[in-house]
């Protein structure tokens, strides 16, 4: 999965709790891109990073924030989880400037059951 | 905005038949497109792309994919599947000077033997 990890890969937790997601990478690469995959609805984007401490919101960031400190680390933090936050987490990076036809790698995922 | 429509949830096709799977995108300025495969329990994996040049675009494991302008379609084809190509399939696009990938629903291509 192209030098991307993600941590934990399954969680089980309780509404109200607060979750960190962790996605590491090892390819340098400037942008990375949290997704959650539903069925029915593709993939959707919750939030970006272009560059260390820039980050900014997808389509579906309500409930969500993210950090990232260092090249190689994207966190995705479910400040107060809900179900409806219960979905499989992707991790996403990419190389090259914005607007140009570079493909996203993807992690592996975390199964993340709110109950 | 820019949006992905994969009008099929399910595909089936006997192994050793064609295989199509149907793509339209709607966008501002210039289209790129991509292909991604889902097998089970993994993440997804990079097909093919198409940036700008040839409409037939080459990608892995015998898959192609025909881009058409005036149709607004990405078509993904494969001339022989195999049980092997069993997997969900997303189709993607971002328009130019964005790098926010739009995903279809995705398409679950079932190929028996």
């Amino acid at each position: 999965d192209a030098g991307i990890t993600q941590s934990p890969r399954h969680k089980v937790t309780e509404t109200g709790t607060p979750v960190t997601l962790r996605c590491h990478q090892t390819e340098n690469h400037r942008y990375m891109y949290w997704y959650r995959q539903d069925p029915g609805h593709g993939l959707r984007l919750i939030h970006y990073s272009y560059g260390v401490k820039d980050t900014d919101k997808g389509e579906v960031s309500d409930g969500y924030s993210v950090s990232r400190s260092k090249t190689e680390d994207f966190l995705l933090t479910l400040e107060s989880a809900t179900s409806s936050q219960t979905s499989v987490y992707f991790c996403a990076i990419s190389a090259g400037l914005a607007g140009t036809g570079n493909e996203q790698f993807f992690g592996p995922g975390t199964r993340l059951t709110v109950l | 905005a820019q949006s992905v429509a994969q009008p099929e949830d399910q595909v089936n096709v006997a192994e050793g038949n064609p295989l199509t799977v149907k793509c339209t995108y709607s966008v501002s300025g210039n289209p790129y497109l991509f292909w991604y495969v889902q097998y089970p329990n993994r993440g997804l994996q990079f097909l093919l792309k198409y940036i700008t040049g040839d409409n037939l675009v080459k990608g892995s494991y015998g898959f192609e994919a025909e881009f058409n302008k005036s149709q607004t379609s990405f078509h993904l084809k494969k001339p022989s599947a195999l049980v092997s190509d069993s997997a969900l399939y997303f189709c993607a696009v971002r328009g130019g000077g964005d790098y926010k990938l739009s995903f279809g629903a995705g398409t679950t291509v079932t190929v028996r033997a």
